[in-house]
């Protein structure tokens, strides 16, 4: 199974900051499947990036996600007061597929 | 628009079993992977089995190997997933998930359903 470890487990920070988030993989992610999420309370994730660094449809360009092999990162270039949430990294290159334990980002 | 809508969730006693449906419709139902994910109360996401679009296979996590049973029925653009020997660990609200045409990232999410297993 490859597990993913998110870093740091909170951020705190100011609407305006930029957001840098970590995912690391203990086994190499096969033709960059690493995808992003954004969790908040109360309702079902939402798909940010997909392919490690393809925007999904609608989704603000403040957003990306860079990486390979075993590092991936999303980055928030300046955060809205929306953005405050969880995120989640998962990959899907192989079964079972896995999620990471989330990244809060807390003003 | 695309539309997940999952049903059958509830209260279960230790070791017994319930039934899932997810009702998906505004998509080619055939024509995509999808899955179950799950996330207990105050934790994160947990990918549970999922389905394939091509050739019927399906795929477990650990936790639920042997369990669980994923399946879907393309003439009623419905999945389900039948769980069996539950116990207090799968208590969760379980997420239906649409995926690619032939890969397990997820661009569409039901609401959910709990289930929760308690004596």
């Amino acid at each position: 199974e490859n597990v993913l470890t998110q870093s740091p487990a909170t951020l705190s920070l100011s609407p305006g900051d930029r957001a840098t988030l970590s995912c690391r993989a203990s086994q190499m992610v096969s033709s960059f499947y690493l995808a992003w999420y954004q969790q908040k309370p109360g309702q079902a994730p939402r798909l940010l990036i997909y392919g490690a660094s393809n925007r999904a449809t609608g989704i603000p360009d403040r957003f990306s996600g860079s990486g390979s092999g075993t590092d991936f990162t999303l980055t928030i270039s300046r955060l809205e007061p929306e953005d405050f949430a969880v995120y989640y990294c998962q990959q899907y290159g192989s079964s079972p597929r896995t999620f990471g334990q989330g990244t809060k980002v807390e003003i | 628009e695309v539309q997940l809508s999952e049903s059958g969730g509830g209260l279960v006693q230790p070791g017994g079993s319930l039934r899932l449906s997810c009702t998906a419709s505004g998509f080619t139902f055939s024509s995509y992977v999808m899955s179950w994910v799950r996330q207990a109360p105050g934790k994160g996401l947990e990918w549970v089995a999922g389905f394939s679009s091509r050739g019927n296979y399906t795929s477990y996590a650990d936790s639920v190997k042997g369990r669980f049973t994923i399946s879907r029925d393309n003439s009623k653009n419905t999945l389900y997933l039948q769980m069996n020997t539950l116990r207090a660990d799968d208590t969760a609200v379980y997420y239906c998930a649409k995926g690619m045409i032939n890969t397990y990232y997820f661009d569409n999410w039901g609401q959910g359903t709990l289930v929760t297993v308690s004596s």
